[in-house]
């Protein structure tokens, strides 16, 4: 089975500017979550969706935004870019009661 | 909000045992032992998972200690490879986990 999918794999944009990212999970996965992983912080859950419904989220603002569409992809959206948002993004997907499988990330880097 | 603790860091010889622990004294009787791994830059990867028995699959083997309050996991072999940081976390359904700082592990030659 492939893998956990994400793109891009690297972006630059500058301050106040918005991004999307996109995640397609493993074939079957019907739970898909989303973290930042930053040197100060290290990794931090950002939300979790399944079946297009967002069943938690972490303590991020409002800014940080996601979504699920019926065939299991997810996005996730960050407006009004700030330098601390350079992160890497990670995406994971799950079988549901199961462990989470993670994809390679998105590198964003904000200037 | 980590619930475990683990050495910050700890050193093994290659083709050598790893045993990497992990205290979660405050687990709850539902909750799983998960073990996951980084390697630098990399999207973390799943190693193995355990609610009370000990479990083993081609990569490592997961000792919990019968309280539940502690747990191991040993890589049988370790290659360079398998330098990486390790990440012991204790979770139940809530849809996500929670990442402490987990046990930067080297493997000399």
């Amino acid at each position: 089975k492939a893998g956990v999918t994400q793109t891009p794999r690297y972006l630059i944009k500058t301050r106040g500017q918005q991004v999307t990212l996109s995640c397609s999970p493993i074939s079957g996965h019907r739970s898909v979550s989303w973290y930042q992983q930053t040197p100060g912080q290290g990794l931090q859950f950002l939300f979790e969706y399944f079946s297009e419904t967002q069943r938690n989220k972490g303590n991020f603002p409002g800014r940080f935004s996601g979504r699920q569409f019926s065939n299991s992809r997810s996005e996730m959206n960050v407006s009004t870019l700030e330098l601390g948002d350079s992160a890497l993004y990670l995406c994971a997907s799950s079988p549901d009661e199961g462990p989470w499988y993670f994809g390679p990330g998105t590198r964003l880097l904000v200037l | 909000d980590a619930k475990t603790t683990q050495p910050t860091s700890m050193d093994c010889a290659e083709g050598r045992a790893a045993n990497l622990p992990c205290n979660h004294s405050t687990i709850s009787g539902n909750e799983y032992v998960y073990w996951y791994r980084q390697i630098h830059s990399q999207g973390p990867q799943y190693i193995i998972h355990g609610l009370k028995n000990n479990e083993t699959n081609e990569m490592a083997s997961l000792i919990i200690t019968e309280d539940r309050k502690s747990s191991t996991l040993i890589l049988p072999h370790a290659t360079l490879r398998d330098t990486a940081v390790y990440y012991c976390i204790v979770s139940f359904n809530d849809y996500k986990l929670s990442f402490g700082a987990g046990t930067t592990v080297t493997v000399r030659a």
